[in-house]
Parts: C-alpha cells; structure tokens; sequence
C-alpha cells in the first residue's frame, strides 16, 4: 500500500519568513495530492491541490510543487503571518475509488 | 459546516457505554468516512462507506461500528469494546472522482 512520509513535524518560523513542509510517497500509481491546514480544534480544511500532469501550482501566498520521479511534493508558504499557524496535512491517492493515505501532519508555529 | 453536521460538539461517556457520534450531509456525497486524531497525531481511518448500505472497515474499526441506510447520514457508534476512546472524531466525505476530502467540524469524546 501507500506510504506518506511528512516533514518536519514541526516547524517554527518568524512572520515574514516562508515555510516548506516536504512529503514523500511509495507508490508511482498516485496521481492526487491535496494539502489540508487544521487550526486548532477546528477541522481540516482543503488548500490546495496538485495532480501529477502538473509540476507546480500557485494559489496566492501557497505553492505546491510536484516532483514525479522522485515521489516527492512540497507545500510552500511565503510570508507568513500569524493567522498560517496551524497543522497542515498532506495525502496521496491514485484514484477516486481508492483511500488517501495521509502524512502525520506538521505543526507550523508563526512568531509575530 | 460546508454541508457537513456533525452533533454533539462534545460528548463524555461513561465506562461500559456505547456512545453515537452523528454525521449528516447534504451535498450529494457517495462516499462518506470517519478519522479518528489524537493529540498531535495524523488521521487514522475508522471506517468509510462508498455507496448506501455498503462500508468497509479501515485502519482501527475494532471497537467500532456504522450503518449507512441513507446518503445523507452516517453514524458511528463507539462501542464498550473500544478501551481507549477519548479522542477527536472527524466525518468527512468526497464528490466521487479523485478530489479531496470536505470535513465536519468533528466530535470531541472523553471518557469519564
């Protein structure tokens, strides 16, 4: 099956700065990868998304790229503000019949 | 909610107890499915239901149980079985189709 690696699980940042959280998968067959931010004691909200016949994809202060060949997608923040601190989750999945599988998460702490 | 419900907010169950976590959609969902996270941990899937009258256990359904008798709704129930059951409960379901996942706003279950 599917196996996601997530890092770092916690990353503290100065406001102003960027943060990338980087995520690795196993298996070549996933084509769908979405990022979730998860404020505390809220739930999970969907981001920003990449499928795998694209590298890159921008959504004002996010990013997410896509590096096929190495089973690798990261999630990119720049400018960070206080209100960006929270949990962000990333997943894989290879179809819409089959269960993501998501990473542990990783806790972004933005200092004002 | 995003068209997601889930009731109570919070819930405290006595030992021996089972306990329903309701989870009700109105956005025309196939697919529905139930996380449960703990404090500082990824989401670990429970049980998920791809079509009416049809579910599949996931990662940890021991302790656990669902019906799915109409699209709109479905309930987990946790059993007495289940030893350790404080934990937040999250609903989520998907459009069909490789999209990502929208999230009830969860149950937070203590024993007491």
């Amino acid at each position: 099956g599917e196996n996601v690696e997530q890092h770092p699980s916690t990353l503290s940042v100065q406001e102003g700065d960027s943060a990338v959280i980087k995520c690795t998968y196993s298996d070549s067959a996933s084509n769908y990868f979405p990022w979730y931010k998860q404020e505390l004691g809220k739930r999970p909200q969907l981001i920003i998304d990449i499928r795998s016949n694209v590298g890159e994809k921008k959504d004002q202060r996010i990013a997410v790229t896509l590096n096929k060949t190495a089973k690798h997608f990261s999630l990119h923040i720049t400018e960070t503000q206080p209100e960006d601190s929270a949990v962000y989750f990333c997943a894989a999945r290879q179809g819409g019949s089959y269960i993501p599988t998501f990473g542990r998460g990783t806790s972004l702490i933005v200092h004002p | 909610d995003g068209g997601i419900t889930q009731s109570p907010k919070y819930l405290f169950r006595k030992e021996g107890q089972n306990v329903t976590l309701s989870c009700e959609q109105n956005l025309n969902h196939d697919a529905m499915y139930w996380y449960r996270q703990d404090p500082g941990q990824g989401l670990r899937l429970i049980y998920y239901s791809q079509i009416v009258n049809d579910f599949q256990k996931g990662d940890i359904a021991e302790g656990y149980s669902v019906s799915r008798e109409k699209k709109e709704s479905f309930p987990l129930t946790v059993t007495s079985a289940q030893k350790n059951p404080t934990a937040f409960y999250l609903c989520a379901t998907d459009k069909g189709g490789n999209y990502g996942y929208t999230f009830g706003s969860g149950t937070r279950l203590t024993v007491v």
